[in-house]
């Protein structure tokens, strides 16, 4: 089955405690994106990446780093998690950011609690 | 002007009602546009892309005005599965720009 997993689904956490949150996708997409939703806020773009070893800062990138080394996989880290990083997370992925009409698939989401 | 605005709503509809909203753009070079549909705290699913021309899907038409940038959908006889919030996303132009999404609008429809 076509799908972009994520996990943890659910993380209680404290603050400055590193955490990883892993994504994958198994339709060979080129471009992946992460977003955290925040109510009142939409969808915020944090990281995105047009393909291996090929990332860039979306809207929100700070606290956050990520990696590409690998087509499928694109983790998430919070090296040092504080309160403000409390959101529910999405993986995305797409086969190309700019061509017509492509559909964003999206993870089942994280939701991620910094105490 | 925000790159794109949507009415947060909530939209409290009957259901057979037909309901529409808007979503306007600021980048009149925007290249692409979709409406995705996201259940409370689930993800977001494409629900359809939006053509030039317009398009239509069951019981859903979304439309296209690039002169006046906006996008919108129209959703007829509605059902009580139709209750969710609705994305607008707007795909620009070059690959340094990025995709927006907008906040979205909530549509509850009564029984």
């Amino acid at each position: 089955e076509a799908q972009v997993t994520q996990n943890p689904r659910y993380l209680i956490t404290v603050t400055g405690k590193k955490l990883t949150v892993t994504c994958s996708q198994n339709m060979n997409h080129e471009y992946m994106s992460w977003y955290r939703q925040d109510p009142g806020l939409g969808l915020r773009q944090i990281y995105y990446s047009m393909n291996v070893e090929v990332t860039d800062k979306g809207d929100v990138p700070e606290g956050y780093k990520v990696s590409r080394k690998e087509k499928r996989n694109f983790p998430l880290i919070l090296e040092s998690p504080s309160p403000n990083q409390t959101s529910l997370y999405f993986c995305a992925s797409s086969p190309r950011q700019i061509d017509s009409y492509n559909e964003q698939f999206f993870g089942p989401g994280t939701r991620l609690t910094v105490l | 002007r925000k790159e794109v605005e949507q009415d947060p709503g909530p939209f409290n509809v009957p259901e057979g009602a037909t309901v529409a909203f808007n979503c306007t753009y600021s980048n009149s070079a925007s290249q692409s546009f979709f409406w995705y549909r996201q259940d409370c705290r689930k993800e977001p699913k494409l629900l359809m892309s939006v053509y030039s021309s317009g398009n239509e899907d069951g019981r859903f038409t979304a439309q296209l005005n690039r002169a006046s940038q906006y996008i919108s959908l129209l959703i007829r006889d509605s059902k009580l599965s139709d209750s969710a919030t609705y994305l607008c996303v707007v795909n620009p132009m070059n690959r340094d720009d990025k995709i927006i999404f907008g906040k979205g609008t909530r549509l509850h429809i009564l029984p």
